[in-house]
C-alpha cells in the first residue's frame, strides 16, 4: 500500500525566507504525486502535481517541488515566503488502483513571521 | 470559474440522528469523490463515484451510504450518528476516470458537528 510522511507538522520561517516542506512516499508502482494547501475553513487547493516527464514541477503562487525516485521524496519549495502563504499544507500520492483516489500525508502547517 | 458546491456548509446533528451531505461536481465533470477530515487529521478517503456508479471504497462505516445520480451530483447519507462522525466532510470531482493523474478539485466541504 501507499503512503505519505510529512516531516515536520509545523514550520516557522521569517517572510522572506525559503520555504521546504518535506514529504517522502512509499510506492511499488510510479507515484503521481500532489501538494495541496488548506487555508482555514476553506477547502483544498491543489498546488502542483507530478505526473510524469519532467521532475521539477511548478505550482501556483511560486511555489515548486520536485521527484526524486531515489530518495522517494518529494519536497515542496518557495524560494521567498509571504505572510500569506500561511496555511496547511499536504501531501498526496494516487492511490495505485485506477480509481484515484487520494492518500495524504499528516500536514504541515507554515507559519510565517513578520 | 465553477466550483465544486457542497451544501450545507455547516451541519448540526445529535447522536443517532441522521444527515445528508450534497455535492455538485464541476460541470462536466463525472467523477465524485468524498473525504472526511477529523479534527488536526488528514483527508481520508471514503468512497468514489464515476458515471454513477461506485469506483472505489475506503473506510467508509456501514452507516454511510451514498450515490451519484443521473445529473452527476452526490449524497452522502450518515445513519445513527456518533460522536466521532464530528468532522469536515470533502467532495472532489474530476474529469473523469483516469485515475491517477486526473486533478481533483475540493469543494469547500460540510462541517458536521454531532453532539
Amino acid at each position: 500500500a501507499q503512503s505519505v510522511t510529512q516531516l515536520g507538522s509545523h514550520v516557522s520561517v521569517s517572510e522572506g525566507a525559503l520555504v521546504l516542506l518535506r514529504c517522502n512516499y512509499s510506492s511499488s508502482v510510479p507515484p503521481y504525486l500532489f501538494w495541496y494547501v488548506q487555508y482555514p475553513n476553506q477547502g483544498l487547493q491543489l498546488l502542483l502535481k507530478y505526473t510524469t516527464g519532467a521532475t521539477l514541477v511548478k505550482g501556483i503562487n511560486g511555489f515548486e517541488a520536485e521527484f526524486k525516485k531515489s530518495e522517494t521524496s518529494f519536497h515542496l519549495t518557495k524560494p521567498s515566503a509571504h505572510m500569506s502563504d500561511a496555511a496547511e499544507y499536504f501531501c498526496a500520492v494516487s492511490e495505485g488502483s485506477n480509481t484515484g483516489k487520494l492518500i495524504f500525508g499528516q500536514g504541515t502547517t507554515l507559519q510565517v513571521k513578520p | 470559474a465553477a466550483g465544486v458546491i457542497q451544501s450545507p456548509r455547516h451541519l448540526i446533528k445529535e447522536k443517532r440522528e441522521t444527515a445528508t451531505l450534497k455535492c455538485y461536481p464541476i460541470p462536466r465533470h463525472d467523477t465524485v469523490y468524498w473525504y472526511q477530515q477529523g479534527p488536526g487529521q488528514d483527508p481520508q478517503f471514503l468512497i468514489s463515484f464515476y458515471e454513477k456508479m461506485q469506483s472505489d471504497k475506503g473506510s467508509i462505516p456501514d452507516r454511510f451510504s451514498a450515490q451519484q445520480f443521473s445529473d452527476y451530483h452526490s449524497e452522502l447519507n450518515m445513519s445513527s450518528l456518533e460522536l466521532g462522525d464530528s468532522a469536515l466532510y470533502f467532495c472532489a470531482s474530476s474529469p473523469h476516470q483516469g485515475g491517477n493523474t486526473d486533478t481533483q478539485y475540493f469543494g469547500p466541504g460540510t462541517r458536521l458537528t454531532v453532539l
